[in-house]
């Protein structure tokens, strides 16, 4: 199985700030790799696709970038309402496999 | 638009089958280009993607789960289910429900259902 690696795992930054959100694979996956936005108690929400393409509907400022083995998910502005863990996903190989998430708090 | 509607039992007793069933609404299950999922996530921790089906009947799972699981579709209903046999506690866990958009080589968990928690407990 290919493992997905997040960091970190939590982060709390103001509303306003730049956060960015890594993603490691534990072998090439070019660029097949998803984004998703969990918000609690919500089922996930497909926001980015093949590493950097956005999701109809989702918000500009969310956007991510990598090919290989490393990733990044960023968002330009944080938001309250982006409140929320975010999972990367692989679909390189099955079985599809997930990171294990980054908690995104308001400070 | 299409929704997906988890349903089945909330507590299942230890050694026994878990079943679940989503219903699609809105669109065919049978589209072109689309798979079927299902996803489970423990209370705390992360999504662990359990099996995916095609509307022909064609399936792929998770080797950690292949053993005891069994997804089948029923076009006419258009529904999609998941048995998972001889559970434990570890099992217990919110149970999704999701259309896979298939671009190729694009997969994407595109919409999900609300989720199902199901407890395994005597």
């Amino acid at each position: 199985d290919i493992q997905m690696t997040q960091s970190p795992s939590s982060l709390s930054a103001s509303v306003g700030d730049r956060v960015t959100i890594t993603c490691q694979a534990s072998q090439d996956i070019s660029n097949y790799l998803n984004w998703y936005q969990q918000k609690p108690g919500k089922a996930p929400k497909l926001l980015i696709y093949d590493a950097s393409n956005s999701e109809t509907g989702a918000p500009s400022r969310f956007s991510g970038s990598g090919s290989g083995t490393d990733f990044t998910f960023t968002i330009s502005s944080l938001q309250p309402e982006d409140i929320a863990t975010y999972y990367c996903q692989q679909y390189d190989n099955l079985p599809l496999t997930f990171g294990g998430g980054t908690k995104v708090e308001i400070k | 638009q299409v929704q997906l509607q988890e349903s089945g039992p909330g507590l299942v007793k230890p050694s026994q089958t878990l079943s679940l069933t989503c219903t699609v609404s809105g669109g065919s299950i049978s589209r072109v280009s689309y798979y079927w999922s299902w996803i489970r996530q423990p209370a705390g921790k992360g999504l662990e993607w359990i099996g995916r089906i095609y509307s022909s009947g064609s399936t792929n799972y998770n080797p950690s789960l292949k053993s005891r699981v069994t997804i089948s579709v029923d076009t006419s209903k258009n529904q999609f289910s998941l048995k998972l046999s001889s559970v434990t506690a570890a099992d217990t866990a919110v149970y999704y429900c999701a259309r896979v958009r298939v671009g190729y080589p694009t997969i994407t968990f595109d919409i999900w259902g609300q989720g199902t928690m199901v407890t395994v407990s005597s």
